[in-house]
């Protein structure tokens, strides 16, 4: 079984500040891709990260899988209300159907105040 | 339209009752999947489609889930006699992937958010 442990949960900063989220896992992923879900809305791709050590920028937020491709972060920088969402990883991997498949962590939920 | 239609939007039933929960794909995409999604969690697997090859139901919760994809195209989700712990929001998504093309995004419909009461 692929599990993703994402943190935090929950994620509440003011406009302007810098944060972290977190995607680990004890599993290798062939990717590991990165979506944004607002309300009432399904998730949305923001990036994929394929290679090991990858770095990936889109605008302010930087994306990274760890060397092991078991792990990844996301890194906001100048936070903006517009940046309010909830954050989702998931591990691309090759399941026991024979098939590939993404296991999406928990989420972590954003809300920037203005 | 060229994304994932789901239909219908919001679905509000009484316990014991059947639904049918409709997925129209992005034209040409393979890969069909459903998703559960409790109040802003992640999202949890129910069962996915592949061309014409037997669907992954691994993912399915119990024998009151079932689904079907007709045609290749359009997917439905049936969930027999509703209990109130099914009620969350559920996505369908569909990718151009096969089983030899890994790292293939999914494009995700807005849902439909089922309420048994």
């Amino acid at each position: 079984t692929q599990l993703l442990e994402q943190s935090p949960q929950f994620l509440s900063i003011q406009e302007g500040e810098n944060l972290t989220v977190y995607c680990n896992s004890s599993s290798v992923f062939s990717s590991l891709q990165w979506y944004r879900q607002e309300p009432g809305e399904g998730p949305v791709l923001l990036v994929t990260v394929v290679t090991g050590g990858e770095v990936k920028k889109l605008k302010r937020l930087t994306f990274q899988f760890g060397d092991a491709r078991k792990d990844s972060s996301l890194h906001i920088t100048a936070a903006q209300p517009g940046d309010t969402g909830l954050y989702l990883c998931a591990g691309d991997h090759f399941s026991g159907a024979g098939s590939y498949q993404l296991t999406f962590g928990k989420g972590t939920k954003l809300s920037v105040i203005p | 339209g060229a994304g994932v239609s789901q239909s219908p939007s919001n679905k509000v039933t009484e316990k014991g009752k059947d639904v049918e929960l409709r997925c129209d794909p992005i034209s040409g995409h393979t890969a069909l999947y459903w998703y559960r999604q409790s109040l802003g969690q992640g999202l949890e697997f129910l069962i996915y489609f592949q061309g014409n090859s037997a669907p992954d139901k691994s993912g399915l919760p119990s024998d009151r889930f079932s689904a079907e994809r007709t045609g290749g195209s359009v997917s439905t989700l049936t969930i027999q006699r509703t209990q109130q712990e099914d009620s969350a929001v559920y996505l369908c998504a569909s990718s151009p992937r096969g089983v030899d093309r890994p790292n293939q995004p999914q494009h995700f419909g807005d849902g439909t958010r089922l309420s048994i009461l």
